[in-house]
């Protein structure tokens, strides 16, 4: 199965600034099928991004998702507060779908 | 809004059957655009999906967890349910139920879920 590596684990940044979160794959995602979630404690995870650069219904435009082959970028332009949570990508181009560790974005 | 919500026991004994019941809201689980989803989160681990029904009863599941899972739908309730049977102290995890648009026949992303219950199995 696919693996899935998010990088940075933790990312300490203050409102208003710039987020990037990479998720590598181990072999080439067919068809760029990655799709980004944000999780916050006690809530259901909410869909993002889809195909790797399609924003989910309602995701404000502040997000947005880039790459290819094994390469993908999710960026936040401008944290907002709401915005500090746990992000992971996840790949379903290839069976069984598998999900990358998260990336942590906390408040600095 | 589609709403999902996952109920059933919180603490089970090894060797027991976890069972646990997604409620749907705001969507049908008989609608064919969608296959309905468990995935689990293990404390400090990554998301892992088990597996999907279908409305038509079609099933799809992790090879390396089929042998002891059946999920399951209830269309008249508009329900769909896990049942993993042998748990072990490794089953420990947050289940999530989530619904999947089909695309074309292939795996997909996941664009509701439910916010997850924890079951702990510990003797």
């Amino acid at each position: 199965e696919i693996v899935l590596t998010q990088s940075p684990g933790t990312l300490s940044l203050s409102p208003g600034e710039r987020a990037t979160l990479s998720c590598r794959a181990s072999e080439t995602i067919s068809r760029a099928f990655l799709a980004w979630y944000q999780h916050k404690p006690g809530r259901a995870p909410r869909l993002l991004i889809y195909g790797a650069s399609y924003r989910a219904t309602g995701i404000p435009d502040r997000f947005s998702g880039s790459g290819s082959g094994t390469d993908f970028t999710l960026t936040i332009i401008r944290l907002e507060p709401e915005d500090f949570a746990v992000y992971y990508c996840q790949q379903y181009g290839s069976s069984p779908q598998t999900f990358g560790q998260g990336t942590k974005v906390e408040i600095k | 809004q589609v709403h999902l919500q996952e109920s059933g026991p919180g603490q089970l004994k090894p060797s027991e059957t976890l069972s646990l019941t997604c409620t749907v809201s705001g969507g049908s689980v008989s609608n064919g655009a969608y296959y309905w989803n468990w995935i689990r989160q293990p404390p400090g681990k990554g998301l892992e999906w088990i597996g999907y029904v279908y409305y038509s009863g079609i099933t799809k599941y992790k090879s390396s967890l089929k042998s002891r899972v059946a999920i399951s739908g209830d269309m008249s309730k508009n329900q769909f349910s896990l049942k993993m049977s042998s748990v072990t102290v490794a089953d420990t995890a947050v289940y999530y139920c989530a619904r999947e648009p089909l695309i074309y026949s292939s795996s997909s992303y996941f664009d509701f879920w439910g916010q997850g219950t924890l079951v702990t199995v510990s003797s």
